[in-house]
């Protein structure tokens, strides 16, 4: 059973360009979580989606950041016009039964650096 | 802000066992403490959770007070693949993704 996959692992943009990170939850799971870390810091919650539904979103920049879980398909993260405060890792996490359950499944990462 | 407290950084001996404390005095009572670790560029793993009683699983116990403001994480026999940054963190009952991440504790296993 694969876990959660990302892609891609690093991704390198120039300021001003879109970032699309990519995020397949555990066979089976239908809820995803993105969160975002920063150098010697942990996990800032960023944004909960179901199947073609966002839930919780309330850990999101308001302005060029989106996400989407859509019926057939990986995850999204898109961040437009990146600057380099986004620089940051990008983890995603799944889980079989949402917000009761007790253990998240999180993905390798995505490291994201604008230059 | 992070709702619990963790030291820096500790050191452990290969095959002893390592003890985590972490301090969260403001717990409310629905909330649980969770553990999870984050080994170098990796994703976080879960560890393990617990509500009032001490909890054990296969990779850790967890030991919680009896006033629930602070709780030990126990690595019985540490080795050096337990080297990683473990987090302490408290959740609301029916919440598992709205967790307050602190810096955690940067455990490190010496042979």
């Amino acid at each position: 059973n694969a876990g959660v996959m990302q892609n891609p692992r690093h991704l390198v943009r120039r300021r001003g360009q879109e970032a699309r990170l990519r995020c397949s939850p555990m066979k089976g799971h239908s809820h995803v979580y993105w969160y975002r870390q920063l150098p010697e810091e942990g996990l800032k919650f960023m944004v909960y989606l179901q199947k073609e539904n966002i839930i919780d979103e309330s850990g999101m920049p308001k302005e060029r950041f989106s996400a989407e879980f859509p019926k057939e398909g990986p995850s999204i993260l898109r961040i437009q016009q990146v600057v380099r405060g986004d620089s940051a890792a990008y983890f995603c996490a799944s889980s079989p039964y949402g917000s009761q359950s007790y253990e998240q499944y999180f993905g390798p990462g995505t490291r994201l650096t604008v230059t | 802000d992070a709702k619990t407290t963790q030291p820096p950084s500790m050191d452990c001996a290969e095959g002893r066992a390592a003890n985590l404390p972490c301090n969260h005095s403001t717990i409310s009572g629905n909330e649980y403490v969770y553990w999870y670790r984050q080994i170098h560029s990796q994703g976080p793993q879960y560890i393990i959770h617990g509500l009032k009683n001490n909890e054990t699983n296969e990779m850790a116990s967890l030991i919680i007070t009896e006033d629930r403001k602070s709780s030990t994480l126990i690595l019985p026999h540490a080795t050096l693949r337990d080297t990683a940054v473990y987090y302490c963190i408290v959740r609301v009952a029916d919440s598992n993704y709205q967790l307050i991440w602190g810096a955690g504790t940067k455990l490190i296993i010496k042979p």
